[in-house]
């Protein structure tokens, strides 16, 4: 298995819901990202888990908390976001072969009411 | 802190010509990558250069790596189409920390 897998693909919620994103990879890599993109800019790198555990937080507002079970699955759970929030959110995974190549999901395109 | 900027950020083009996207980046670092990203999709790893001097080629795409310059070239060769897309380069930050830092996309469309 050569790819990474998020859901849902399409997420619609208010400004009180709770939600989570989910991401899950098979392909034993020891790093996984959380990244949020808005419109024509570049990703914007939001966590990073390294074997399990947090090693990057990039200042991310506490209404967004990621999560990662196991070694194959990161989540990020939501709650009392803005509507500023509404992006594209990719997953990515990396770290077969001692370099940062990261492989990027299909993505969750939130919006935020 | 590390800055990747590319140019040109928007490339319009006529299917059949050669153009080049530049990739510059202000401090050293001997890897770097390209990405695709389709509008409203995700991205795409194209090309991973770890070394000075690295040149790879898929199809009518080029990319090279100089680190000395700390500058990476996109060359693309006789436009078709299916090229239209937004490019990124991406370096990593410091060695051994996993953080990409992204340049700030190029976006081609290839007319007839």
């Amino acid at each position: 298995d050569t790819e990474v897998t998020q859901t849902p693909k399409h997420l619609v919620m208010g400004m009180t819901n709770k939600k989570s994103l989910k991401c899950e990879q098979h392909m034993g890599h020891r790093a996984m990202y959380w990244y949020k993109q808005k419109a024509k800019k570049p990703p914007e790198l939001m966590f990073v888990y390294s074997y399990e555990k947090l090693s990057i937080n990039e200042s991310v507002p506490s209404r967004f908390s990621p999560e990662c079970p196991n070694s194959s699955l990161l989540n990020l759970h939501l709650h009392a976001l803005q509507p500023e929030d509404s992006a594209l959110y990719l997953c990515a995974s990396s770290g077969a072969g001692g370099y940062n190549e990261q492989f990027f999901g299909p993505g969750t395109r939130l919006t935020v009411l | 802190e590390l800055k990747v900027e590319q140019n040109p950020l928007f490339l319009s083009m006529q299917e059949g010509k050669n153009y080049t996207i530049y990739c510059n980046y202000s401090t050293t670092s001997d890897r770097l990558y390209w990405y695709r990203q389709d509008p409203g999709k995700s991205l795409e790893s194209l090309f991973v250069l770890l070394s000075n001097g690295a040149v790879k080629q898929e199809g009518r795409l080029m990319a090279s790596l100089d680190t000395k310059a700390r500058l990476s070239t996109l060359h693309i060769t006789a436009a078709v189409h299916d090229l239209s897309a937004t490019y990124f380069c991406a370096v990593d930050s410091t060695f051994g920390t996993d953080k990409l830092i992204f340049g700030t996309g190029t976006r081609l469309q290839v007319f007839p």
